[in-house]
């Protein structure tokens, strides 16, 4: 079956640097993959897509890229901020999957310290 | 950007009890709807796909009979939890997709339930 790792649980950042958050997928390549924002107590909130074509696709502060050799895509926020502060889950839909059938991660919890 | 409403944002029930969940798009019509649901530090699993106007399509290892979904109208799906237990309590989260066919999905803002 599908399997989609985020190996950290929590990473702790200090206010300016970039956060890199990793999600791992085993098995066949998805579609495309998508990256969510999500803070406590609330529903996921989309933040980028990108496909299995597409090596980066950047969005203001954002930048995801997609090693399909790999099978890995990197999720980075530049000069972070504690804002910037909550879970972020990556999601994949495999080829033949419905749309709404994402794979979600585990996620990983982001604290940006002042 | 697209905004889906869930009602009612948390409930408490006592076991045995029924509970409906709404879920709704405010803006865009959603011929498909997706419920989720999510354990503490657990990744969001689907449970089932609404269809308008059709039966729903439940996930493997989710009881159709004691997760109702209906999908009423174009802009709203609910989820009735039946008989519930205190292993149901956990956070029901709904999603639509953009119209057209793109591929971002809009989430609602949740549900907790806690099965007493």
């Amino acid at each position: 079956s599908q399997k989609i790792e985020q190996n950290s649980e929590a990473l702790n950042i200090q206010e300016g640097k970039t956060a890199t958050l990793t999600c791992n997928y085993t098995n066949y390549s998805p579609a495309y993959l998508q990256w969510y924002r999500q803070d406590p107590g609330r529903g996921p909130v989309f933040l980028l897509l990108i496909r299995e074509n597409e090596k980066e696709k950047r969005k203001e502060r954002l930048k995801v890229t997609f090693d399909t050799t790999l099978k890995q895509s990197l999720f980075h926020i530049t000069a972070s901020q504690p804002a910037d502060s909550a879970t972020y889950l990556c999601a994949l839909v495999w080829y033949g999957g419905s749309q709404g059938n994402l794979i979600f991660g585990k996620g990983t919890k982001l604290s940006v310290k002042p | 950007g697209a905004v889906v409403s869930q009602h009612p944002s948390w409930v408490i029930c006592k076991s045995g009890t029924s509970v409906k969940i709404e879920c709704r798009s405010l803006d865009f019509q959603a011929t498909t709807m997706f419920w989720y649901r999510q354990f503490p530090k657990q990744s969001l699993m689907l449970m089932a796909t609404s269809n308008e106007g059709s039966k729903a399509t439940y996930e493997q290892g989710v009881e159709k009979d004691k997760f109702l979904i209906n999908h009423a109208s174009l802009t709203l799906s609910t989820l009735t939890v039946t008989s519930a237990h205190p292993e149901d309590s956990s956070f029901y989260i709904c999603s639509a997709p953009e119209e057209g066919g793109g591929n971002e999905q809009y989430f609602g803002p949740g549900t907790r339930l806690t099965v007493t």
